[in-house]
């Protein structure tokens, strides 16, 4: 299987920052890659599908992008309800299974 | 309103059973792929299975044996049964719809029900 690699692991930012996260392909995937956001005790947000195209009801600020073995999360300016862990996601296509990196945990500085 | 509402988990032994339901509102079950996604305490998101509209089930190997997803389609409703539990299987399990025209995203999501392995 595909092994999804999310960098930074961890992330401390202020409001009004711009920040981005990679996530890194063991192999080249195609655009099936997914971004969510997960704050505690909640289920995970998705924000993004198809590596760039933004959820409905997902703010602009939000945007991803990347083709082949790497892709990025970036939020143009952080606003205090964006502190949470982020995670990418892509499908594995036989047999069919998910893969889920391991999570970008963004904190306020 | 599109939701999912998990019930089922508990505690439970080493060994032991538990089936986890996943109730569904506002979208039809048997017409979209589901799946079970699960947390444990202080970790990441793990992948456990899915149900693909035309019934195929697939399962992560850390279950593949013991666990079998399924739905009623009259109750709208998917199911997990959890056997030959182990103490690594303790996590908050999540239901989830997969979107195949979304590139298989999990677009809605339940809010989670916990199950403990433990003696």
């Amino acid at each position: 299987d595909i092994q999804l690699t999310q960098s930074p692991s961890f992330l401390s930012a202020s409001v009004g920052d711009r920040v981005t996260i990679t996530c890194r392909a063991s192999q080249g995937i195609s655009s099936y890659l997914a971004w969510y956001q997960q704050k505690p005790g909640k289920a995970p947000k998705l924000l993004i599908y198809a590596a760039s195209t933004l959820q409905s009801g997902v703010p602009s600020r939000f945007s991803g992008s990347g083709s082949g073995t790497e892709f990025t999360l970036t939020i143009s300016s952080l606003q205090p309800e964006d502190f949470a862990t982020y995670y990418c996601q892509q499908l594995n296509s036989y047999p069919p299974s998910y893969t889920f990196g391991q999570g970008t945990k963004l904190e306020i500085k | 309103e599109v939701q999912l509402v998990e019930s089922g988990g508990g505690l439970v032994q080493p060994g032991g059973s538990l089936r986890l339901s996943c109730a569904a509102s506002g979208f039809t079950v048997s017409s979209n792929y589901m799946s079970w996604v699960r947390q444990a305490p202080g970790k990441g998101l793990e992948w456990v299975s899915v149900i693909y509209s035309g019934g195929s089930t697939y399962y992560a190997d850390s279950v593949k044996g013991r666990f079998t997803i399924s739905r009623h389609n009259s109750k709208n409703t998917l199911y997990l049964q959890m056997n030959s539990l182990r103490a690594e299987d303790t996590a908050v399990y999540y239901c989830a719809r997969v979107v195949a025209a979304i590139h298989d995203a999990f677009d809605i999501w339940g809010q989670g029900t916990m199950v403990t392995v433990s003696s």
